[in-house]
């Protein structure tokens, strides 16, 4: 069964900060991995995806990720952070058009 | 991408009563889904929504519960049916548009008194 796990529940970042968020998952072939946000009262939006091949993927808004198979890690980045990016942040894997999301992790943004 | 819409945004509804959420889409789609997302939580899959073929769903969901209706390629509704208070959430409609890449509608967020 697919799983993921997002080990932060909440982060504090300044803004102009960098920002990291990491993605744990377990799936028994290549996973395809998402990350979305969501913002408050919103939907979710799709920032970036892996299928396959580089292994760094970019995404809307500045952010990008990092498949890294030997740690089952898909940690999502951004060099500097703006308070529009306070928002729930959600790892998904993908599979048999199904997804499993981890929990999520809430960004607050400080100025 | 694609543009989603679902009716209604929001709804207080009283328990006991049933409410529609209709899922609008503006391309023709293959697979359609329905999540719920309860109050501080993630999104959990209720069912996928095939046009042609009954819903499929997932473990802790039934049809009487929450019944899909899929009669074309471009719209879906999810009934909650004889609400109850724990049926207070957000829930969303998803499109796949193709490499098994879903796409969110806005999400409806139900409070049940």
């Amino acid at each position: 069964a697919q799983s993921v796990t997002q080990p932060d529940i909440h982060i504090t970042v300044s803004e102009g900060a960098s920002l990291e968020l990491r993605c744990n998952y377990s799936y028994g072939a290549t996973p395809y991995l998402f990350w979305y946000v969501q913002s408050p009262g919103q939907g979710l939006q799709l920032l970036l995806k892996y299928f396959s091949g580089d292994t760094l993927v970019q995404g809307i808004k500045g952010f990008e990720a990092e498949f890294k198979r030997s740690q089952s890690s898909f940690n999502l980045r951004k060099p500097s952070v703006h308070w529009s990016d306070a928002a729930e942040y959600f790892c998904a894997v993908g599979g048999d058009y199904k997804l499993s999301f981890g929990a999520g992790t809430t960004v607050t943004v400080r100025a | 991408s694609a543009v989603i819409s679902q009716k209604p945004s929001r709804d207080i509804c009283q328990r006991g009563t049933s409410l529609t959420i209709q899922c609008q889409v503006d391309s023709q789609v293959t697979m359609m889904f329905w999540y719920r997302q309860q109050p501080g939580q993630s999104l959990t899959l209720i069912a996928t929504a095939n046009q042609g073929s009954e819903a499929t769903y997932e473990s802790g969901f039934v049809i009487d519960k929450f019944p899909i209706s899929r009669p074309n390629l471009t719209f879906s509704t999810l009934t909650v049916s004889n609400m109850s208070p724990e049926d207070s959430s957000i829930y969303l409609c998803s499109v796949d548009l193709g490499a098994d890449t879903q796409y969110f509608g806005p999400g409806t967020r139900l409070t049940v008194l």
